[in-house]
């Protein structure tokens, strides 16, 4: 099935610092989707993308759909400690399910 | 909008019972769920998608007679773990969505541990 390549697995950075992460496929997506997970919880939709090349923004927090409709970015700008935790990228796999990234893990030193 | 209510959060059982995860959705009706399992820094596995009034689909190597899947309405679906065993011990986390592609919506997960 298809499969999403996440990197950095990890990150470790300090407050105010800028944040960038993608997301990679070798099949086609028409969706991405990106989710932060605190520990203990369950994911939370961030920013979904629907549309090659398409730039959304949410807060501090900006992903983009690629071109080639392969990869996703997600930025964060003057990170702050609420900001750790981990991040995954995900798509639509056939109709109804989802697959996930590894997950890039954030942590930021104060 | 769009609130999935999962419950316990937290649950520890002895080896050989059965537990039962409860995944509702409060706002919403959701004819499919999800169940993911999730091991220590790792990612989100999915183990079945949960169909009201129908069985459940299973990935592969889940086996369905341990984590047996009811969706009885429209807005519950319960994940039961029988004959639980130490390696069972994860995070399960549900999941549902009412427009599909739209963003699924996740409970806030389970965390079982057999002892």
């Amino acid at each position: 099935g298809q499969q999403l390549n996440q990197s950095p697995q990890s990150m470790f950075i300090q407050e105010g610092e800028d944040v960038s992460m993608n997301c990679t496929s070798s099949s086609i997506f028409n969706t991405w989707l990106w989710y932060k997970q605190d520990p203990g919880e369950g994911p939370v939709l961030l920013i979904a993308l629907y549309k090659a090349g398409e730039l959304t923004s949410n807060g501090r927090l900006t992903a983009q759909f690629g071109i080639t409709r392969k990869d996703s970015f997600l930025n964060i700008s003057a990170s702050i400690p609420s900001d750790v935790g981990i991040y995954f990228c995900a798509g639509p796999q056939g109709a109804q399910k989802l697959v996930f990234g590894q997950g890039t893990r954030l942590t930021i030193n104060p | 909008g769009a609130v999935v209510s999962q419950h316990p959060s937290r649950v520890i059982c002895k080896s050989g019972t059965s537990v039962k995860i409860e995944c509702r959705s409060l706002d919403f009706q959701a004819t499919t769920m999800f169940w993911y399992r999730q091991f220590p820094k790792q990612s989100l596995m999915l183990m079945a998608t949960s169909n009201e009034g129908s069985k459940a689909t299973y990935e592969q190597g889940v086996e369905k007679d341990k984590f047996l899947i009811n969706h009885a309405s429209l807005t519950l679906s319960t994940l039961t773990v029988t004959s639980a065993h130490p390696e069972d011990s994860s995070f399960y986390i549900c999941s549902a969505s009412r427009r599909l592609l739209r963003g699924y919506t996740f409970g806030s997960g389970t965390r079982l541990t057999v002892v």
